[in-house]
């Protein structure tokens, strides 16, 4: 069964800071999609990146950067020079392709980030 | 815009009484979920549909509902809602396995 561990429950950094969100995934199927959502106070989850199986490369967006790596089954994700609007709950989440027709998404338990000024 | 709508956004019933979550998407995507979010849990699913007519239950169906008549609309139902329903829910939808998903706003549910 696919599992996510966000084993953070919660960060609270001072602006500027850099932070680092973890995420440990575990599955059987070499065919899989790893997935970061943000959840603003708001309430809605702002999809962030999703990344498949095959490719482990870096991906840099702006101040973010997720390292995905195969041989530890992580999935982290870095916020560079944080900033008071990257406060959120942020979720990493595994959707399996050959699990049958569903492929659910599975979800972490989520890291809440607080940035202070 | 390409979007996933929810409805109602805010909702506060007693147990017992019958209602529906609407969620409608405008993607023309075959796939669609409802999933519940709890503090210290999650989201976890509750129902799936891989097109019209076709629904299967999730890892916390129990005591929900939903159909899938037309390719748009994916209603979740609450035939006799309990206090442990409460929860903040969310309607997905995608267009084929693995691909990303897309979330409408949420309806958070107060059962008293």
């Amino acid at each position: 069964a696919q599992k996510v561990t966000q084993a953070q429950t919660e960060i609270s950094v001072v602006e500027k800071e850099d932070v680092t969100l973890d995420c440990v995934y575990e599955t059987r199927d070499t065919t899989y999609y790893l997935f970061w959502y943000k959840q603003p106070p708001s309430g809605e989850l702002v999809f962030l990146i999703r990344r498949n199986s095959f490719d482990e490369q870096n991906e840099i967006s702006g101040r973010y950067s997720w390292n995905f790596q195969k041989s530890t089954s992580s999935f982290n994700f870095t916020i560079t020079a944080s900033q008071v609007v990257d406060s959120a709950v942020y979720f990493c989440a595994l959707s399996e392709v050959h699990s049958g027709a569903n492929s659910k998404l599975t979800f972490g338990k989520g890291i809440t980030l607080s940035v202070r000024p | 815009e390409a979007q996933v709508t929810q409805n109602p956004r805010y909702l506060i019933t007693v147990t017992g009484k019958k209602l529906t979550v609407t969620c409608s998407q405008n993607m023309n995507h075959e796939y669609m979920s409802w999933y519940r979010q709890d503090p210290g849990l999650g989201l976890r699913q509750i129902y799936y549909s891989m097109n019209v007519e076709v629904t299967d239950k999730g890892d916390v169906p129990e005591g929900y509902k939903v159909s899938r008549k037309e390719k748009r609309n994916f209603p979740l139902i609450l035939e006799s809602p309990s206090p442990n329903q409460t929860s903040l829910y969310f309607c997905a939808s995608r267009r084929r396995p693995g691909e990303t998903q897309y979330f409408g706003p949420g309806t958070r549910l107060l059962v008293l």
